[in-house]
């Protein structure tokens, strides 16, 4: 079945630093591939989604890129900010369907 | 206010009792789903349900059942807790257009003793 691979946390960094977490995917077919982000206290909310190869997602300074050679889908920003700590989900979904399949989650903290 | 409410928030239960989470939400979607969250293991799917007389099981479904009493509210019961329930609930929703980007509630954590 469809799965997601993303990289283990935690991860801490320093305010200003670069980011990258790391997504990798397995799928049938061409599938929709997404970021969510769980502040501490909240639900998981979408941050960034991209439908098909090539497509670059972008959100509040987060980018990612669709690649289907490598199957992969990181997360980057060039510097975070410490209100960035949060919880980061990979997940895709085929064809539009409403059943999401999801990574484990990466914890990041950003110090000041 | 919230678009999709969960309570209770927080729940502390014992072994055997049965428990109900509610989710309620305003944004007027007909899809709802059930989801737990345990360390590690990222969020796993319960049951899902794509209109009032339409409920489906997930990936997870063993020892929990749902109800999908109106389409802006979808409770999920745990008949009889046990320990290995203890998880962060989210309750989730989603349009008919745009479909796959689901909207969530804050969560509910529960525990069984």
């Amino acid at each position: 079945g469809d799965s997601v691979t993303q990289m283990e946390g935690p991860v801490t960094l320093s305010e200003e630093a670069c980011l990258t977490i790391n997504c990798t995917y397995t799928a049938t077919g061409y599938p929709s591939l997404f970021w969510y982000v769980q502040y501490p206290g909240e639900g998981l909310q979408l941050l960034l989604k991209a439908t098909k190869a090539d497509d670059k997602g972008s959100n509040k300074g987060f980018e990612a890129t669709y690649r289907k050679e490598t199957t992969s889908f990181h997360l980057e920003k060039g510097s975070v900010q410490v209100s960035d700590s949060a919880v980061y989900f990979c997940a895709l979904s085929q064809g539009g369907s409403e059943k999401l399949v999801f990574g484990k989650g990466t914890k990041l903290t950003v110090n000041p | 206010d919230a678009d999709v409410t969960q309570t209770p928030r927080n729940r502390i239960t014992k072994t055997g009792k049965r428990i109900m989470l509610e989710c309620s939400q305003t944004k007027g979607h007909d899809r709802m789903y059930w989801y737990r969250q345990d360390p590690g293991l990222g969020l796993r799917l319960i049951y899902y349900s794509f209109d009032v007389k339409d409920i489906n099981k997930g990936e997870i479904s063993d020892g929990y059942s749902v109800s999908r009493q109106a389409q802006a509210k979808f409770s999920l019961s745990l008949e009889s807790a046990i320990p290995n329930q203890t998880a962060l609930y989210f309750c989730a929703t989603s349009g008919s257009t745009g479909r796959d980007i689901q909207y969530f509630g804050a969560g509910t954590r529960l525990s069984v003793l």
